[in-house]
């Protein structure tokens, strides 16, 4: 199957910093890309939805001065949580959507993120 | 609103079979995914159906009935690693995946 990547994996940061998380679709093209933050044992949280060339679309809460993101060609998103506090320590996955087969939307390993 | 349902944790013997339930309501419809997530990784696509009916994947099939909007995930010979949530997420008008917070499945040998 498809393969997206993250990096990095996991991410020790202190408080006040930044991270930037990259997002690659290794074997297709992806027009969208989709951030998701994770809390132990909660749902996926859908964060944002980026479109290769445009501005993302943050869900309502979400501040997008805070979680930057980038989706500067069709297999790169990145995502940066600028000014990290502890509450911002989570699960933070990305999910890319095929161009060609829309229906397939495949998501990368995820990326542990812990504020101290 | 959106809604999904899934019973929260359900509990096999390896060898068997299980079938975990999903009932959803969304503002639009365009297809339904089931995704499994063992923990401390991402969701992996198991199967996605968009028309009524039953689609089968080696040990994993997948039905789905659009009018009662329920749609159903099969597992059969149940393997120790098959251990995971299961995610039952439909695709709504914008074409935005609906999470629930997934069925739990353990299983026992």
């Amino acid at each position: 199957g498809a393969v997206v990547s993250q990096h990095p994996s996991w991410v020790i940061c202190k408080s006040g910093t930044s991270v930037k998380i990259e997002c690659r679709s290794l074997d297709f093209q992806a027009t969208t890309m989709f951030w998701y933050r994770q809390f132990p044992k909660q749902s996926l949280m859908l964060m944002a939805t980026s479109n290769e060339g445009s501005k993302a679309t943050y869900e309502q809460g979400v501040e997008k001065d805070k979680f930057l993101i980038n989706h500067a060609s069709l297999t790169l998103s990145t995502l940066t949580v600028t000014s990290a506090h502890p509450e911002d320590s989570s699960f933070y996955i990305c999910s890319a959507r095929n161009r060609d087969r829309t229906y397939e939307q495949y998501f990368g390993p995820g990326t542990r993120l812990t504020v101290t | 609103g959106q809604n999904i349902d899934q019973p929260t944790e359900m509990t096999a013997t390896e060898g068997a079979i299980v079938q975990i339930n999903c009932t959803y309501q969304t503002s639009g419809f365009n297809g339904l995914f089931w995704y499994q997530q063992h923990a401390g990784e991402a969701p992996t696509f198991l199967s996605y159906n968009v028309l009524d009916g039953l689609e089968e994947k080696g040990r994993f099939s997948s039905f789905l009935s659009r009018s009662k909007g329920y749609s159903y995930l099969l597992l059969k010979e149940l393997q120790m690693k098959d251990s995971a949530s299961y995610l039952c997420a439909p695709w709504d008008s914008n074409y935005q995946l609906i999470w629930g917070a997934g069925t739990k499945l353990i299983i026992k040998p």
